[in-house]
């Protein structure tokens, strides 16, 4: 079956800009995760979606950070007023309800000038 | 607060010589440690989830082990196509809920 598929695959702004990541999950899993990886780094955790709400989102760095998932399948990853240092790919995962094992997408590579 | 480090950070080999990746970590309670790897461009591929102590699981040339403080990855004879970053991450039973926490990963080129 599909994977978990993220768009766009890139995406260049300029720093003060809105951007939106989309993220659709495999079919059927109820869980979705975001993660951000910088260069030479392992990915680090945003947010972790159960179904439509927020069940953990520790890691979102600041308030220009958000995420939504209204229906419980697709997500947006949503970023404010972006910095440079938001540059990185920005990753989403799956995994079935109670499942632990996480598969991820293909990443947006974000790039803020 | 979980920790996950990996070593070395980079790994070259010849086709054929085999080694081991090592990741070591610290969590209040082990609810699984997860290896994937991650080829450039790419999002990270699952490989193996390993959940207690003395269990070891292999795929291919592939073979990783758990103690209670690290976890190898055992790699045969390798072929040029086994070139990847191989991550490492854990999750806490304690206070960690899903989120994985990941090391940096050990960059494996193998040359024939």
């Amino acid at each position: 079956g599909a994977g978990v598929s993220q768009t766009p695959s890139n995406k260049v702004t300029e720093k003060g800009k809105y951007v939106e990541l989309r993220c659709d999950p495999i079919s059927g899993h109820t869980a979705l995760y975001w993660y951000r990886q910088s260069l030479g780094q392992g990915p680090e955790f945003l947010i972790y979606f159960q179904g439509t709400g927020a069940a953990d989102d520790s890691g979102l760095p600041n308030d220009r950070f958000f995420a939504v998932r209204p229906e419980g399948s697709v997500s947006t990853l949503k970023i404010q007023r972006t910095e440079r240092g938001d540059s990185a790919v920005y990753l989403c995962a799956s995994s079935l309800q109670g499942q632990e094992t996480q598969y991820f997408g293909p990443g947006t590579r974000l790039l803020v000038l | 607060e979980d920790q996950v480090t990996q070593s070395p950070e980079a790994l070259r080999l010849q086709e054929g010589e085999s080694s081991s990746l090592n990741c070591s970590y610290t969590v209040s309670g082990l609810r699984g440690l997860f290896w994937y790897r991650q080829d450039p461009g790419k999002g990270p591929e699952f490989l193996f989830t390993l959940y207690s102590a003395g269990e070891e699981k292999e795929k291919e040339r592939l073979k990783a082990t758990l103690t209670k403080k690290e976890s190898f990855l055992h790699i045969t004879a390798p072929k040029p196509e086994d070139s990847a970053t191989y991550l490492c991450a854990v999750q806490d039973l304690v206070r960690g809920g899903n989120k994985l926490v990941f090391g940096a990963g050990t960059i494996l080129r193998v040359k024939s």
